[in-house]
This record gives C-alpha cells, sequence and structure tokens, in this order.
C-alpha cells in the first residue's frame, strides 16, 4: 500500500486560507468516506482534526474543514493564525481493511 | 477521561523481538465498536500505520509487515500489545497506540509516543 501524496510544503499569510491536498486511489481514497486529518506540533503526538471527510471532533476550531472529491481529499484552513504552523497528515482507510497516511505537508505561517 | 500510554524498551538490537504495551484508561475495549491502533513514525519522516485490534478481537496488520506484527489484548488489564519480530535499524522510530471509535477514521485519542532505537 503506497502512502497518499501530499504537497511537502504549503505557506500563507495570517488571515489568509491554505490548502491541503491528499491524493490517493480508488481503493483508498476514494473507495470510503473514511478520510482523517492530524495536526502534529514537533515533538507532539498528532492531534485529529478531522475525520470521516469532513467531521469536526469537538474542540476543534471550525476553521479547519475537509473535503473529498474522486480520489483526492482536501483540508482547508481559513484565517490562518501562528498555533496553525505544523506537519498535517491525512489518513484514508483501504479495501484491505486497512489504513494508510499521507506523506505528509508542512504548512507554515510567513 | 480517555488515556493511552505506550511502554516497552528504548533500545533493541538487530534481529530481536521488540514488545511494546499501550495501557489505557477511561474506555474498555469490550465496549462495542472501540478498536485500538499502533502506528509509528521514524525521525522526521511520516506516520505509519502497523496494526488494529477491535472490541471482538478481530485483528488487522499492515500488508507490508503483517509476517512481523502480532497485536493481542487483555481487557482485564486494559493494555493492547504488539510484538514486532526480526527488528532492524529502519525500525528505529516512535510507536504510538491510538483509539478509534465505531466511526472508522475517528482516532480521538493518541498515547504520547515511546521512542524505540534499533542499534547495536
Amino acid at each position: 500500500q503506497s502512502a497518499l501524496t501530499q504537497p511537502a510544503s504549503v505557506s500563507g499569510s495570517p488571515g489568509q486560507s491554505v490548502t491541503v491536498s491528499c491524493t490517493g486511489t480508488s481503493s483508498d481514497v476514494g473507495a470510503y468516506n473514511y478520510v482523517s486529518w492530524f495536526q502534529q506540533h514537533p515533538g507532539k503526538a498528532p492531534k485529529l482534526m478531522i475525520y470521516d471527510v469532513s467531521n469536526r471532533p469537538s474542540g476543534v476550531s471550525n476553521r479547519f474543514s475537509g473535503s473529498k472529491s474522486g480520489n483526492t481529499a482536501s483540508l482547508t484552513i481559513s484565517g490562518l493564525q501562528a498555533e496553525d504552523e505544523a506537519d498535517y497528515y491525512c489518513s484514508s482507510y483501504t479495501s484491505s481493511s486497512t489504513y494508510v497516511f499521507g506523506t505528509g505537508t508542512k504548512v507554515t505561517v510567513l | 477521561q480517555v488515556t493511552l500510554k505506550e511502554s516497552g524498551p528504548a533500545l533493541v538490537k538487530p534481529t530481536q523481538t521488540l514488545t511494546l504495551t499501550c495501557t489505557f484508561s477511561g474506555f474498555s475495549l469490550t465496549t462495542t465498536g472501540l478498536r485500538v491502533n499502533w502506528i509509528r513514525q521514524p525521525p522526521g519522516k511520516a506516520l505509519e500505520w502497523l496494526a488494529r485490534i477491535d472490541w471482538d478481537d478481530d485483528k488487522f496488520y499492515s500488508t507490508s509487515l503483517k509476517t512481523r506484527l502480532t497485536i493481542s489484548k487483555d481487557t482485564s488489564k486494559n493494555q493492547v500489545v504488539l510484538t514486532m519480530t526480526n527488528m532492524d535499524p529502519v525500525d528505529t522510530a516512535t510507536y504510538y497506540c491510538a483509539r478509534t471509535t465505531g466511526q472508522l477514521s475517528e482516532f480521538d485519542y493518541w498515547g504520547q509516543g515511546t521512542l524505540v532505537t534499533v542499534s547495536s
């Protein structure tokens, strides 16, 4: 199972919106609505930001939103803030009843 | 309050077997729909899913690592154990356990992770 493809980095100024893409195949992202997104600050455990493509866990800011089209999922961060600077990973359930993570994207707040 | 914590050796030698324990609280792995996963992250690299055990004792493994992994649970101790055989320096990573709920993509609680270094 190959890792999902994410851009290595995206950046934006405070207040702007950025979108991180996550491209898989018809056996993972395209097959199920079981895509999640995680935020990871240096030296910390990942934190769930989005699950089931577009659902936000309690306590996660509504500046974070998720969507999916075909084999590509996307995470959008609106109203970018300094605290949003982190690594972001997507994950998808697969047709093999396993999970695959993305390659990771570093979001930089300029 | 849900918590998970990983424990195990910080250093293992090549070819040895690694045994990691995830001790959790705030939920029971006998509750329908709950699952515990193991995920690892080599230094500076991406996350990699390893294995999952469900409330009904169903077990699932990474396709590429399945011959080396065994996952089990002890519900009386609130623990999930992962063993990985034939360790290699490329297996050096932080190993995390994380809970998923009835929603298959809802990795809602994670442990702090434990760094395992493979070196002679």
